[in-house]
């Protein structure tokens, strides 16, 4: 079965300290993208990454970084926590099989709270 | 800046009957998703349609993609309380990917 497993699904932090949200899939998926949800705005991508070492800005991506050092892992890393930074974060991955976005799995998101 | 509006926002309706949601754009798009998103979880992928005029069933579900490829609806027979959720529709133009911002839909028992 399908897999995409996100490190925490809570997390609460402070304005300033830097917070890594980490993702691993076992589909062996080469695209993986990072999203955020917000009520009012829906998802929105932040970064995605079509092969290992390779990252791609989406759509917000100011105040956030990546790393794919791995094929099955990808990492989002917020290098000073801001409170307008707490939201719902969703990892997903796909299979290019015909574009890159084609049918995305997704965990099961991390909230996570900046105070 | 393309856009994907869902309609209705909300809908609450009873066990047992029909309801159609839409989701509208005028852009066009290379293929549209819906997923399927309950409290506290991740989306799950329903169905993906790339054809226009597609129509794609999944048990009492019915799906169709616009002729133009610019629009989409989801239709659902007889509604049941496991269908409740965040129903969203995401479009796929240029490499990239656009969300609607969804339809809660609430069936009571």
């Amino acid at each position: 079965d399908v897999k995409v497993t996100q490190s925490s699904r809570y997390l609460v932090k402070r304005t300033g300290e830097k917070v890594f949200l980490e993702c691993v899939q076992d589909m062996d998926h080469e695209n993986m993208f990072w999203y955020r949800q917000d009520p009012g705005l829906g998802l929105r991508l932040i970064y995605f990454s079509y092969d290992v070492k390779m990252k791609e800005k989406g759509d917000i991506p100011e105040g956030y970084s990546v790393s794919r050092e791995k094929k099955e892992r990808f990492s989002l890393i917020l290098e000073s926590a801001s409170t307008n930074q707490t939201s719902m974060y969703l990892c997903a991955s796909s299979f290019p099989v015909v574009t890159p976005f084609y049918e995305q799995y997704f965990g099961p998101g991390t909230r996570l709270t900046v105070t | 800046t393309q856009l994907l509006e869902q309609s209705p926002q909300f809908l609450s309706i009873q066990e047992g009957e029909n309801l159609t949601v839409y989701c509208n754009s005028s852009s066009v798009f290379s293929s549209l998703q819906w997923y399927r998103q309950e409290p506290g979880e991740g989306p799950v992928l329903l169905v993906t349609v790339v054809t226009g005029g597609e129509v794609k069933k999944l048990k009492r579900l019915t799906f169709q993609f616009g002729d133009a490829r610019k629009d989409s609806s989801l239709h659902i027979t007889a509604a049941q309380p496991g269908d409740t959720g965040l129903y969203l529709c995401a479009g796929e133009r240029d490499d990239k990917i656009i969300f609607g911002k969804g339809t809660r839909l609430h069936i009571l028992p």
